[in-house]
């Protein structure tokens, strides 16, 4: 069965900071990966996705990789700001069509 | 920029109650999820729905949980008689394979309470 881990649980960080959110998987035959935000008690909201053929995917302040055969993933947020203050999911989609998603990583940026 | 609907955003419900969950996938979306997140827990699976029919379910989706397509637009998750452990934020998606896979879109959920 496929296990997501995501480090760290909880980062705080000043604003302005670049940062990196790492994400692990143990079975490496995914299809896709996808990158989403969570703030407290709403809905996920998706901020990026990497097919199994790519390496990485940007989108504004946002960049995520994929390294499939070490089973990896990392977000970068570069200069980060308050508002960026939430948690951050990882999930992968294997050949049958679920997602398994990590703990998260909750990530405070202080002013 | 399309949106998966989800219906109500909190319900609270006695324990043994039937609850039904109700949600509008985006309209071109032919795949249709149901996940669960238990507070302080991950994002968990419970079911997918393809062509009127269930194609994956996990084993939390057992005999009190059931899905249907009534209408052509709405899908609902019915729980027949809730237990204090339903109590979960539960969250609808769809997604379009139509060639290449675009992802999920989530809706923003429904915070079910059992007391």
């Amino acid at each position: 069965k496929q296990e997501v881990t995501q480090i760290p649980a909880a980062l705080s960080v000043p604003e302005g900071e670049n940062l990196v959110l790492n994400c692990s998987f143990t079975d490496s035959a995914i299809y896709n990966l996808q990158w989403f935000r969570q703030d407290p008690g709403k809905g996920l909201t998706s901020l990026l996705l990497i097919q199994s053929s790519q390496r990485e995917q940007t989108s504004g302040r946002l960049n995520a990789s994929l390294d499939k055969s070490s089973g990896r993933s990392t977000l970068y947020i570069a200069a980060s700001q308050p508002g960026d203050s939430a948690t951050y999911l990882c999930a992968v989609r294997g050949n049958f069509n679920k997602f398994y998603f990590g703990s998260g990583t909750k990530l405070n940026v202080k002013p | 920029e399309p949106e998966v609907t989800q219906t109500p955003s909190h319900q609270v419900t006695q324990m043994g109650q039937e609850v039904i969950l109700r949600c509008v996938p985006i309209s071109n979306h032919l795949y249709f999820y149901w996940y669960r997140q238990i507070l302080g827990q991950k994002v968990e699976f419970l079911v997918s729905f393809y062509n009127n029919e269930i194609s994956e379910k996990s084993e939390i989706f057992d005999d009190q949980f059931s899905v249907e397509r009534p209408d052509g637009s709405n899908f609902t998750l019915k729980i027949r008689s809730t237990k204090l452990e339903d109590s979960a934020m539960y969250f609808c998606a769809s997604s379009d394979h139509r060639g290449r896979d675009y992802g999920y879109t989530f809706g923003s959920g429904t915070r079910l309470t059992v007391v």
